[in-house]
């Protein structure tokens, strides 16, 4: 299957910095690519959805200036989470699609905010 | 209301027994369903897919899902599970015609003990 790989794994921040995770689609190019977040133990949230050249749709809830999607080729998107504090700590997931029915997934990246 | 359900957080079972894992979904329109494992730590992995055809659909790893329409199920089998298979499951749909995103069940956390 296709793969997409995500960057970094793992990363630690400290309160108030900001952090971006890449999302690349490695041998197929991605119209579409999704970003989640997911809780301990709980499923994946859908944050936003991007098209590659165009703005990200976020979902309900999701703030924008905060969580900043870019996805300027069809193989790279990325999330900066911005001003990063404690509770935006979690475990983010990208996914990337170039057909209209199956999306591939990352293996994520912890995040840890001190 | 478009919505998935799995009805099972939790499934502890034997080696070399079988299993299913349940999975219901709400839609009026037609839909698109998919099978993923998470293991800790990781990104999703596609098990098997229902798109169209065949309702009985073969996936990795020996799972098998039948679509159900009429009951609006799409639950996942293993005839005899490994502790390998321990990890995290989640039935995800997409509901046609609306917007691209998948929505995700709550997951079921199979646990095989030997």
């Amino acid at each position: 299957g296709a793969v997409v790989s995500q960057h970094p794994s793992r990363v630690i921040c400290k309160s108030g910095t900001s952090v971006k995770i890449e999302c690349r689609s490695l041998d197929f190019q991605a119209t579409t690519m999704f970003w989640y977040r997911q809780f301990p133990k709980q499923s994946l949230m859908l944050m936003a959805t991007s098209n590659e050249g165009s703005k990200a749709t976020y979902e309900q809830g999701v703030e924008k200036d905060k969580f900043l999607i870019n996805h300027a080729s069809l193989t790279l998107s990325t999330l900066t989470v911005t001003s990063a504090h404690p509770e935006d700590s979690s475990f983010y997931i990208c996914s990337a699609r170039w057909s209209d029915t199956e999306a591939f997934f990352g293996q994520g990246t912890r995040l840890t905010v001190v | 209301a478009q919505s998935v359900t799995q009805l099972d957080s939790q499934v502890p079972v034997f080696e070399e027994a079988p299993v299913e894992l349940r999975c219901n979904y709400s839609s009026s329109v037609s839909v698109y369903l998919f099978w993923y494992v998470q293991y800790p730590n990781q990104g999703l992995q596609l098990l098997l897919k229902y798109l169209s055809g065949s309702t009985l659909v073969k996936g990795i790893n020996g799972f098998e899902a039948e679509f159900n329409k009429s009951q609006t199920s799409f639950h996942l089998r293993k005839p005899s599970v490994h502790i390998s298979d321990t990890a995290e499951y989640f039935c995800a749909v997409r509901f046609q015609g609306g917007s691209e995103k998948l929505v995700f069940g709550k997951g079921t956390k199979l646990t095989v003990n030997p």
